[in-house]
């Protein structure tokens, strides 16, 4: 069975940062591209940030708003991919998904984990 | 890149069939076969409906189908069931960023 744990989630204050981990089990991580999306309370889905696999380079890539601020990661040694988030502001509070996608779409969904940034 | 505009509800009766339209523009879904759909219950995380326009993933009803034409994709439900009152969200995954739609809330009369 695929199964995607996200971790890490919380309250942190303006400014400051956060790790989110995504334990995975059931597919074969090593090939897995992983993406995060996030979900602003009450709002639709937004995608954030997407590594590749080791056989592709790792390439990472970020939605605009987040690059230079969020950080995605993978140990393919742990099947855990995170996404380190730094410089948090309130736009950026939502429920963090990580997904097992394909080129082209987001076939395995974690069951989220809440980040709130707030004084 | 701007998202996806799709209708904010669509409700319909038991055993109805309707469709929720995702429209975008010649450089997303007009421009390729890369648009699938997926379903969001309250407090749940998102379910892959289906991928490359109108494809089921393994385990999804056959009520689900998908098509497009021109700029806007859709997805319909038919024989509409109680448990089909959730959120969808249509996504032009052809390359980063990727793009989701504005969402749809489906409501079962």
């Amino acid at each position: 069975e695929v199964q995607l744990v996200e971790s890490g989630g919380g309250l942190v204050k303006p400014g400051g940062s956060l790790r989110l981990s995504c334990a995975t089990s059931g597919f074969p991580f090593t090939d897995a591209w992983i993406s995060w999306v996030r979900q602003a309370p009450g709002k639709g889905l937004e995608w954030v940030g997407r590594i590749k696999n080791k056989g592709s380079g790792e390439t990472r890539d970020y939605l605009a708003p987040v690059k230079g601020r969020f950080t995605i990661s993978r140990d393919d040694s742990e099947n855990t991919a995170y996404l380190q988030m730094n410089s948090l502001n309130t736009e950026d509070t939502a429920v963090y998904y990580c997904t097992w996608q394909s080129m082209h779409d987001f076939h395995h969904w974690g069951q989220g984990t809440l980040v709130s940034v707030s004084s | 890149q701007s998202a996806l505009t799709q209708p904010a509800s669509v409700s319909g009766s038991p055993g109805q069939s309707i469709t929720i339209s995702c429209t975008g523009t010649s450089s997303d879904v007009g421009s390729n076969n890369f648009v699938s759909w997926y379903q969001q219950h309250p407090g749940k995380a998102p379910k892959f409906m289906i991928y490359e326009v109108s494809k089921r993933p393994s385990g999804v009803s056959n009520r689900f189908s998908g098509s497009k034409s021109g700029n806007t994709a859709s997805l319909t439900i038919s024989g509409l069931q109680a448990e089909d009152e959730a959120d969808y969200y249509c996504c032009s995954c052809v390359d980063t960023p990727y793009v989701f739609g504005t969402g749809t809330k489906v409501t079962v009369l």
